[in-house]
């Protein structure tokens, strides 16, 4: 079946590096997604890796992906405040369905 | 600019009410997606729609239903509200072939 799991928590130091992990199941997932929640608003996508990529940089943001252990990283350079919100792990199944499963969201606190 | 638009932001409503949750986008996406939040739980895919007037069941259908008459409105209906559907209500939407789904601001909803 289909699942994505992710840590319900992280806090780190402004300044240092967060890296927030997700487990995926479904070998038929071609696109994996990075969204983040801020307090009170809807989800705003992040990033996006197709799965034949195992690396995707976008300033700050380094998506990893080890297709073989089913594994999606998300790593957070310079963390800031204003990075504080929830983070969800979502893949694209590209059965017939074409749903997003999203996972629990991981909590980052970004301490000062 | 991408918006998905929902009705409202909070609602309260009594048990065994009908509720209307409505969603409109103004890119011409295909696909429109209802989702529910609860802490711990992620996201959960209630219902989707592919194209008017067509509607396929999520993950979590039951005690919800779903209309789809323009390209540009997906409405969530409770046919008759109970406690446990308390709960964040997330609207999205996506183009059939693009991968990216925008959301909505989300409607809290508390059912009394």
């Amino acid at each position: 079946g289909e699942d994505v799991e992710q840590s319900l928590f992280l806090s780190v130091r402004e300044g240092d590096s967060s890296v927030i992990n997700c487990t995926y199941t479904d070998s038929s997932s071609t696109y994996l997604y990075w969204y983040k929640q801020e307090p009170g608003a809807g989800l705003q996508l992040l990033t996006y890796i197709f799965s034949n990529m195992d690396m995707k940089q976008d300033q700050r943001l380094t998506v990893l992906l080890n297709k073989k252990d089913k594994h999606l990283s998300l790593r957070i350079a310079d963390t800031q405040t204003g990075d504080s919100a929830i983070y969800f792990c979502a893949e694209l199944l590209m059965d017939s369905s074409y749903k997003l499963i999203f996972g629990s969201g991981t909590r980052l606190l970004v301490r000062p | 600019d991408v918006k998905v638009t929902q009705s409202s932001r909070y609602l309260v409503k009594r048990t065994g009410e009908k509720v209307f949750l409505e969603c409109v986008q103004d890119m011409d996406h295909e696909n429109m997606f209802w989702y529910r939040q609860d802490p711990g739980l992620g996201l959960r895919l209630i219902y989707f729609s592919y194209d008017v007037k067509m509607k396929e069941k999520g993950d979590i259908p039951e005690g919800y239903s779903v209309s789809r008459e323009k390209k540009e409105r997906f409405s969530l209906i409770l046919e008759s509200a109970s406690t446990n559907q308390t709960s964040m209500y997330l609207c999205a939407s996506s183009l059939r072939a693009r991968t990216e789904a925008f959301f909505g601001q989300g409607t809290r909803l508390t059912v009394v």
